[in-house]
């Protein structure tokens, strides 16, 4: 079975924090993924990787930044938190194939900004 | 740009009711997929169905089924005779390519699917 991974389940953190929500996948699979997900608006994509060390900004990519030095892990990274990134982070990855695929997801990381 | 629509927000039923969560989406592309995924309470995402834009059949999976119209680009769920587990979050998504073999998904808002026993 295809296991995505992330480091916490829940996390508080302070205002101006520096916060790495970590993800990783054994699956071997080439794209990842970290969404967002708030109430009312779905999950938005915050920034995806198709190969390591690359990275491509999603639909809100604004105070956050991400790492993929190894295939296997993909980083996100809110350089200073603030309260409006409250929110589930889900992180997916999914596998290189023509057309679409499904993407698997992670159990999400629940992050409070105070 | 992509675009998926779940005008439906929030549905309750009693159960065994049967119950249609309905999906819309734009797209210039054609070939795509769609997806289905469920959410339940303990907040991972689970994948149910996969669908490419050349295979307009309709799916069952036992009382699950699924209704892809691509005169109307729809891509309906059905739950028949539904039950308290169904409780959960049903998202509807469309894969973009976005070079050679990447595609990334766009989902849409999400439906609040309560079932009361």
């Amino acid at each position: 079975d295809v296991k995505v991974t992330q480091s916490s389940r829940y996390l508080v953190k302070r205002t101006g924090e520096k916060v790495f929500l970590e993800c990783v996948q054994d699956m071997d699979h080439e794209n990842m993924f970290w969404y967002r997900q708030d109430p009312g608006l779905g999950l938005r994509l915050i920034y995806f990787s198709y190969d390591v060390k690359m990275k491509e900004k999603g639909d809100i990519p604004e105070g956050y930044s991400v790492s993929r030095e190894k295939k296997e892990r993909f980083s996100l990274i809110l350089e200073s938190a603030s309260t409006n990134q409250t929110s589930m982070y889900l992180c997916a990855s999914s596998p290189r194939r023509q057309g679409g695929t499904e993407a698997f997801f992670g159990q999400g990381t629940r992050l409070t900004v105070v | 740009a992509q675009k998926v629509t779940q005008a439906q927000t929030e549905i309750s039923v009693v159960e065994k009711e049967d119950v249609t969560l309905d999906c819309v989406y734009e797209t210039r592309d054609t070939t795509y997929y769609l997806f289905w995924y469920k959410q339940p309470p303990s907040g991972e995402l689970v994948f149910l169905i996969r669908r490419n834009s050349f295979d307009e059949q309709n799916e069952i999976s036992g009382r699950y089924s699924w209704n892809f119209q691509k005169s109307t680009s729809s891509f309906n769920f059905t739950i028949t005779a539904s039950q308290v587990v169904d409780s959960a979050v049903y998202f509807c998504a469309l894969s973009e390519v976005y070079t050679g073999a990447n595609s990334k998904l766009t989902f849409g808002k999400g439906i609040t699917l309560s079932v009361r026993p």
